[in-house]
């Protein structure tokens, strides 16, 4: 069975900190995606990023950054000098590859990770 | 670019009404999704269609039912509403193997 699991459900920081949000998942398939989603309060679903189980690459963009590690199934996102905009609850969630049909499986979400940034 | 357009935004339904959610995807994409989130709560995967046919279900009450039709738009019918039901609705769509592009939600408040 899939699962994702954030273990941490609230952080607060204060601006132009460094924060980490943890992600853990479990799978037996062995070609699969990762997925880092932020919600803001408005609701929306805005996504970031879109890994493959084949690509362990970190990747950076602006002040973002993801740490993705097979060999633990984890799969972490940092954000570098917080800022207030940054506060909003962050999902990591998990596809397979293939389900019936051939279209693409669905997403398996985390808790999410509730994060305020304070000035 | 086009995006996944879901009507209404808002909804508010009384207990034991109907309501229709509609979702119209992004032109040449295959797959529709529907999720639940609940206040708090992380989405949860409802129903799924591949070139208009189910192709997957997760957690959906017999209460609700949705299908996509000739055009690729979708809907999801919720009938005999429950306190419970409220939540925020999203679709997505996606081309097979490619990311997930999710509407703006449907925010349905049943009281």
């Amino acid at each position: 069975a899939q699962k994702v699991t954030q273990a941490q459900t609230e952080i607060s920081v204060v601006e132009k900190e460094d924060v980490t949000l943890d992600c853990v998942y479990e799978t037996r398939d062995t070609t699969y995606y990762l997925f880092w989603y932020k919600q803001p309060p408005s609701g929306e679903l805005v996504f970031l990023i879109r890994r493959n189980s084949f690509d362990e690459q970190n990747e950076i963009s602006g002040r973002y950054s993801w740490n993705f590690q097979k060999s633990t199934s984890s799969f972490n996102f940092t954000i570098t000098a917080s800022q207030v905009v940054d506060s909003a609850v962050y999902f990591c969630a998990l596809s397979e590859a293939f389900n019936y049909g051939g279209s693409q499986g669905n997403l398996i979400f985390g808790k999410g990770t509730k994060l305020s940034v304070k000035p | 670019a086009a995006g996944v357009i879901q009507s209404p935004r808002h909804l508010i339904k009384e207990k034991r009404e109907t309501a229709t959610l509609k979702c119209y995807p992004i032109p040449r994409h295959d797959t529709v999704y529907w999720y639940q989130q609940g206040p708090g709560q992380d989405p949860q995967f409802l129903i799924s269609f591949y070139e208009k046919m189910q192709s997957d279900k997760g957690s959906i009450p017999d209460r609700f039912s949705a299908q996509q039709f000739s055009d690729y738009h979708s809907e999801l019918n919720m009938s005999s509403l429950e306190l419970g039901d409220s939540a925020l609705y999203f679709c997505a769509s996606s081309l097979e193997q490619g990311g997930y592009t999710f509407g703006s939600g449907t925010r349905l408040t049943v009281v």
